[in-house]
């Protein structure tokens, strides 16, 4: 069935610096791909999401890359804060009329001040 | 602001019990999902429907059901919990966009559940 692989499972940096999470998919046909974090007793909230007819989005600190011929996908965080610590989850879902989505183990995110 | 509910943060049955777990969200949405989030499994879709009374399985909905009686609730019901299911139980909702598909998901604060 189909998959998304996340990597790394954990990631740690210093305050300052950037951290970069890398997802790949199986379903060709995705083409919605949307990235969540988590924080500790919360549920998942959307940062930033990104259509297969875009190849990079931008939202301040964050970008999110897309490369659909080799089905793989990228959070990138600049400047990291303490506050960016949390997990991260990439999905993957079809287009019109498909209500699934794919999610990745997720990465968890430690920034040391 | 948006919101997704869920009816409780901790709940602790034993083996062999009947569990509600409830979900409201205050957004009008169409759809609205059930996840299970277990520690390198990420969040794994147990059922979700798309219309009041309409359901559909997700990729884990053996041991589980789902009602949805009115738009806003969407329940999940575990008809014999095992131990197996003990985990975080995450409720969403999002809308429907013509022509773009599924969107957004918005994400209760989640049910720890813990079978005995």
């Amino acid at each position: 069935g189909e998959n998304v692989e996340q990597h790394p499972s954990t990631l740690s940096v210093q305050e300052g610096d950037s951290a970069v999470i890398k997802c790949t998919y199986s379903d060709s046909a995705s083409n919605y791909f949307p990235w969540y974090k988590q924080e500790l007793g919360k549920g998942p909230q959307l940062i930033i999401d990104i259509r297969s007819n875009v190849g990079e989005k931008k939202d301040q600190r964050i970008a999110v890359t897309l490369n659909k011929t080799a089905k793989h996908f990228s959070l990138h965080i600049t400047e990291t804060q303490p506050e960016d610590s949390a997990v991260y989850f990439c999905a993957a879902s079809r287009g019109t009329g498909g209500f699934k989505t794919i999610f990745g183990a997720g990465t968890r995110l430690f920034v040391k001040a | 602001d948006v919101k997704v509910t869920q009816s409780s943060r901790y709940l602790v049955k034993r083996t062999g019990e009947k569990v509600f777990l409830e979900c409201v969200q205050d957004m009008d949405h169409e759809n609205m999902f059930w996840y299970r989030q277990d520690p390198g499994l990420g969040l794994r879709l147990i059922y979700f429907s798309y219309d009041v009374k309409m359901k559909e399985k997700g990729d884990i909905p053996e041991g589980y059901s789902v009602s949805r009686e009115k738009k806003e609730r969407f329940s999940l019901i575990l008809e014999s919990a095992s131990t197996n299911q003990t985990s975080m139980y995450l409720c969403a909702s999002s809308s429907v966009v013509r022509d773009r598909g599924i969107n957004e998901q918005f994400f209760g604060p989640g049910t720890r559940l813990t079978v005995l």
